[in-house]
């Protein structure tokens, strides 16, 4: 079944802890993606991947890292989690950057 | 920065109605989706539409890039549809940014 998936979907954590939140796809897709969703703030893109080794900062990169490594995989970082970056993160993958995408379900994090 | 707007913010139909949802942004875009929320939470893809008109099933979209614009056609509208509709605009050919969505509720 072609999908993405988030790792963990659920996590409390707490100020200063470094975290990864894992994303993974099948799809053998090019283009992969971080999201984070807020209310009232909508969803805004943190970091893109248009390709292995290839990553580029989105609208809101401040307090994130990203690598990737092999094509399926595209983890993201927290070195230092702070209160404002408890929200719901979405990853997303598509063959071509912009294509449809294909989300995975979902991380909440919250950081206190 | 580019400005994405969705109107109306809020829509309650009865089931079986239709409904038209729109998208505008101000200024030239590359490409254009719309995605589907559902209630809990998951994002699915709709329609990949820089230009055009593509039609899947009850749900059909229409883009007139030259005039900044994107409409999102419901027909027959169903319970399951409901939750919340955003479109996302690329510009300068990597930088994406979503609307704030329209929240649709089916009341059956």
């Amino acid at each position: 079944e072609a999908q993405v998936t988030q790792n963990p979907r659920y996590l409390i954590t707490v100020t200063g802890k470094k975290l990864t939140v894992t994303c993974s796809q099948n799809m053998n897709h090019e283009y992969m993606s971080w999201y984070r969703q807020d209310p009232g703030l909508g969803l805004r893109q943190i970091y893109y991947s248009m390709n292995v080794e290839v990553t580029d900062k989105g609208d809101v990169p401040e307090g994130y890292k990203v690598s990737r490594k092999e094509k399926r995989n595209f983890p993201l970082i927290l070195e230092s989690p702070s209160p404002n970056q408890t929200s719901l993160y979405f990853c997303a993958s598509s063959p071509r950057t912009f294509y449809e995408q294909y989300f995975g379900p979902g991380t909440r994090l919250t950081v206190t | 920065g580019i400005q994405v707007e969705q109107s109306p913010p809020d829509l309650i139909l009865q089931e079986g109605a239709n409904s038209t949802l729109r998208c505008n942004f101000s200024d030239s875009v590359n490409n254009l989706q719309w995605f589907h929320q559902n209630p809990w939470g998951q994002l699915i893809n709709l329609f990949y539409i820089p230009s055009g008109t593509k039609q899947n099933g009850r749900l059909s979209a229409t883009t007139v890039a030259t005039e900044r614009y994107s409409l999102l056609y419901i027909s027959s509208s169903q319970t399951t549809d409901s939750g919340v509709y955003f479109c996302a605009v690329l510009y300068n050919n990597n930088d994406m940014r979503f609307g704030a969505g329209t929240r649709l509720t089916v009341k059956p």
